[in-house]
């Protein structure tokens, strides 16, 4: 069965500090990987997503970069922090479909980080 | 840009009740998924709708998606206190691997 992880589970940093996030996908292959950021008790917000090694698309531009240095490894940074970057982080994935390579729509998020920035 | 809005955003009720959930939109989604989020947890997908007039149910969750795919419903009957969470409605774009999300129904079930 596939799992998702995400390390730390909580983060207090300060303001102006890096930022390292970790998001690990086991028992599946070349998925599709994504990172949301959540304000408390609302949406979620699309902050990056990868369809591969290497390939990363921003859907917000802002101080935050992210990184897919292996097939189930997506990574979150960010070189100096802003108190606005506090928030719930969510790494999820979803399955490449077929050999068409159009994306499944489900997907399924990690436990996410708590991070707050002081 | 294609947004969702979910109404109403908070909502307690004592168990037993029945309530329903709102997610609207002014765009056309070629599917409408729900999550379920517990605090500190990322979310867990309860369902997918796909066809416009599509409802699906889930024990006491009916979920329905509108004719036109640009709005969606989930009911819940007899609410238990184990159905306190965040409901999340997601709509799937064209290009079916991007979600957009609603802001969420918080929903409390008071013993």
């Amino acid at each position: 069965s596939q799992t998702i992880h995400q390390w730390p589970a909580t983060l207090v940093q300060p303001v102006g500090s890096p930022l390292s996030l970790e998001c690990t996908v086991e028992g599946t292959s070349n998925p599709n990987l994504y990172w949301y950021r959540q304000a408390a008790g609302r949406g979620l917000q699309l902050l990056f997503y990868s369809v591969g090694i290497g390939q990363i698309s921003s859907e917000v531009p802002q101080n935050l970069s992210a990184s897919r240095p292996q097939d189930r490894q997506f990574i979150l940074s960010s070189k100096k922090l802003l108190l606005s970057d506090s928030g719930f982080y969510l790494c999820a994935w979803s399955v490449r479909g077929g050999t068409s390579g159009i994306p499944t729509t489900e997907q399924y998020f990690g436990p996410g980080t708590r991070l707050t920035v002081t | 840009t294609q947004l969702l809005e979910q109404s109403p955003q908070f909502l307690s009720i004592q168990e037993g009740e029945n309530l329903t959930v709102y997610c609207n939109s002014s765009s056309v989604f070629s599917s409408l998924q729900w999550y379920r989020q517990e605090p500190g947890e990322g979310p867990v997908l309860l369902v997918t709708v796909v066809t416009g007039g599509e409802v699906k149910k889930l024990k006491r969750l009916t979920f329905q998606f509108g004719d036109a795919r640009k709005d969606s419903s989930l009911h819940i009957t007899a609410a238990q206190t184990g159905d306190t969470g965040l409901y999340l409605c997601a709509g799937v774009g064209n290009a079916g691997n991007m979600l957009t999300f609603g802001g969420g129904t918080r929903l409390m079930v008071k013993p």
